[in-house]
Formats: structure tokens, sequence, C-alpha cells
């Protein structure tokens, strides 16, 4: 299997504009969460997918964030419209369970720079 | 909630030199947690993972050890290597949550 696969790697856009992320998780992977990386508040959880149904989105910054997964092989993390504080690397990772007792699988992340 | 801690933020180490990262959280009722690996630019690689009901964790040159009731976690390098710069992170998943809080790392550098 490939891994998580997550595009763009990089995304530079201009304060106001929608930006989407998208994400293919592991093969046969139930769980799919989101997560935004900056240096200040570390690594924070956005959001999680269990067989596709959003269980917990309390970690969603804001209403201009929103996230799908429409089948078992694709997630979008949209941000509308985009401001300079959501620049950040998100990423994207995939399990076979719970976090609380399996591997989780990270992909290579997403660079945002909202100017 | 859980809160994890890692201190040093950074630490620079010989090349063959033994070594103890540390981790620390909150709520000792702790149901497991992860030790992951971070390269520049890239996603985070699991290297440990130890249960609340395990003590200890073993993967070739790398131990992980979890005492709940001090509210703390250990990884141990043993004969350093340039390769194994990086940055550290760990993470805990509280009971009742299943959702992993991270720790911001501990960024290693090992000089040859």
């Amino acid at each position: 299997d490939a891994g998580v696969i997550q595009s763009p790697r990089h995304e530079v856009t201009e304060m106001g504009q929608e930006v989407t992320l998208r994400c293919k998780p592991i093969s046969g992977h139930d769980y799919l969460f989101w997560y935004r990386q900056t240096m200040m508040r570390g690594l924070e959880l956005l959001i999680y997918f269990n067989n596709n149904v959003p269980i917990d989105d309390s970690g969603m910054p804001e209403d201009r964030f929103s996230a799908k997964m429409p089948n078992a092989s694709f997630s979008t993390l949209k941000i509308q419209p985009s401001e300079p504080r959501d620049s950040a690397v998100y990423f994207c990772a995939s399990s076979l369970s719970p976090t609380g007792t399996g591997e989780l699988f990270f992909g290579e992340g997403s660079r945002l720079t909202v100017l | 909630k859980q809160e994890v801690t890692q201190i040093p933020a950074a630490l620079s180490v010989p090349e063959g030199e033994n070594l103890v990262l540390n981790c620390s959280f909150t709520d000792s009722a702790i149901y497991n947690l992860q030790w992951f690996r971070q390269d520049p630019g890239k996603g985070l690689t699991s290297l440990l993972l130890i249960q609340s009901s395990q003590r200890e964790q073993t993967s070739g040159r790398l131990n992980a050890s979890l005492d709940k009731s001090s509210g703390r976690s250990t990884l141990y390098i043993a004969a350093s290597q340039p390769g194994d710069s990086a940055t550290y992170l760990c993470a805990g998943a509280g009971a009742g949550s299943y959702q992993l809080t991270f720790g911001k790392g501990t960024k290693l550098s090992v000089i040859p």
C-alpha cells in the first residue's frame, strides 16, 4: 500500500480564497483523522471520521473549516475564506481502530501559507 | 483534558551515546501512549505503542516505558546514530476519549 496520500503538498494562497486539502487513507482503515500542526500549538486534532461518518469535530476552529468524507477512499478539508492565521501544516492520518488502541499512520502533510 | 509535555524541546548528543527522552501527562487514567518520529517536512511515523496494561515496549534500539502513577513515559535510544536525528513526539489517549493528545516534541540532533 502507498500509505496515506495527501495533496497538495504545498499551497500558497491569498487571504479570502478557498482552500481544499485532499486525503486518501490506507485501504481498509476505518478511521480517518485531520490534524493541524503549528509551532505555537503543536499538533491538534481537527476532526475524525469512522466509516465515513464524522464522529467528533470539536477541534474544528471555526465555521470557515469544513470536512467531508464522501467515500472510504477520499476526504477533503476545506477552508473558506482562508486567513493568514490558518497557515500551518495539515496532516491526514488513518487507522484500523480508534487511536486508543491502534497504530496511527500519517500522510506527509499539506503545508498551507495564507498571505 | 489530557495535557502532554515534553522537556527538553531540543537535545544534542554525540554519536554512540545512550539517551532518554521524557514525556509527562496529566491524566493518569491514560488509555495508551505512543511515541512518534517526525523528520523535517515529513509526516509522523509511529515508533512504539504502549497500552495502559503494559509497562514498556521495545523495538530494536528503542525502548519506551510507561509509569501511569507518576504520569511519565520515557523513550530510551541506545547507541545513538546520526540517522536518529529527528523530532520525537509522544501522544497519550485518555480513558473515555480514544483521541490522542500530542506533546510538542523533542528535537534530537546526533552529532557524528
